[in-house]
């Protein structure tokens, strides 16, 4: 079973859309997360989640929204996307926070 | 505020000779120290991490890592490299608010 899964792995779509990436996590871990990770493999963390609780909310644009229907998931949705959005997005979960985070396999977004 | 900085970001080398990748970072309080791999269209995993205790953890691929608190660093380090140890790196910082920084990540190529 995987550890942590997202879907769609990839997701082509244009400018103007609204998307949602979701997230899962087997682990029973409290808090999760989401990264951009660009085309230069530079890691950002947009959002971190706490039983369900959002506890960072690094500079991300309205448009990203997470919603937390419980501990096991975490989806973001991006409302009129821009071609800047295009990137992998990356879905993590740790027991607590602070500790070793394990990452599920990506999102490909890619706005034309 | 933390941050991280990897000082290479490309290292390559030769099948069988060593390697080390560097990581420095900076934080008011205390941290937790982490290296994960990223292999090509996958997501991160964990090499290993340093939490406290041993100064000196390892992998078991054959991976070590020194926290070394003087000098604010957890250089990584593996005395013989397979071509299948080609991936990106990154180094990254935890907190126990839960803030983790990763460091821009260092590509390693190992050539036959």
């Amino acid at each position: 079973d995987t550890a942590v899964s997202q879907t769609p792995k990839y997701l082509v779509t244009q400018m103007g859309n609204d998307k949602s990436i979701k997230c899962e996590q087997n682990l029973g871990h409290d808090t999760m997360y989401w990264y951009k990770q660009d085309s230069k493999k530079f890691l950002k963390i947009m959002f971190s989640y706490n039983n369900k609780e959002l506890i960072i909310n690094e500079t991300v644009p309205n448009r990203f929204s997470p919603k937390s229907p419980d501990k096991a998931h975490l989806n973001l949705h991006i409302n009129s996307l821009e071609l800047g959005d295009s990137a992998v997005y990356f879905c993590a979960s740790s027991q607590r926070e602070g500790r070793e985070q394990y990452f599920g396999p990506g999102t490909r977004l890619t706005v034309t | 505020a933390q941050s991280v900085t990897q000082l290479d970001s490309q290292v390559p080398v030769f099948e069988e000779a060593p390697v080390e990748l560097r990581c420095n970072y900076s934080s008011s309080v205390s941290v937790y120290l982490f290296w994960y791999v990223q292999y090509p269209n996958q997501g991160l995993q964990l090499l290993l991490k340093y939490l406290s205790g041993s100064t000196l953890v390892e992998s078991i691929n054959g991976f070590e890592a020194e926290f070394n608190k003087s000098q604010t660093s957890f250089h990584l380090r593996k005395p013989s490299v397979h071509i299948s140890d080609t991936a990106e790196y990154f180094c990254a910082v935890n907190t126990n608010a839960g803030k983790s920084t990763f460091g821009d990540g260092t590509t390693l190529t190992v050539k036959p």
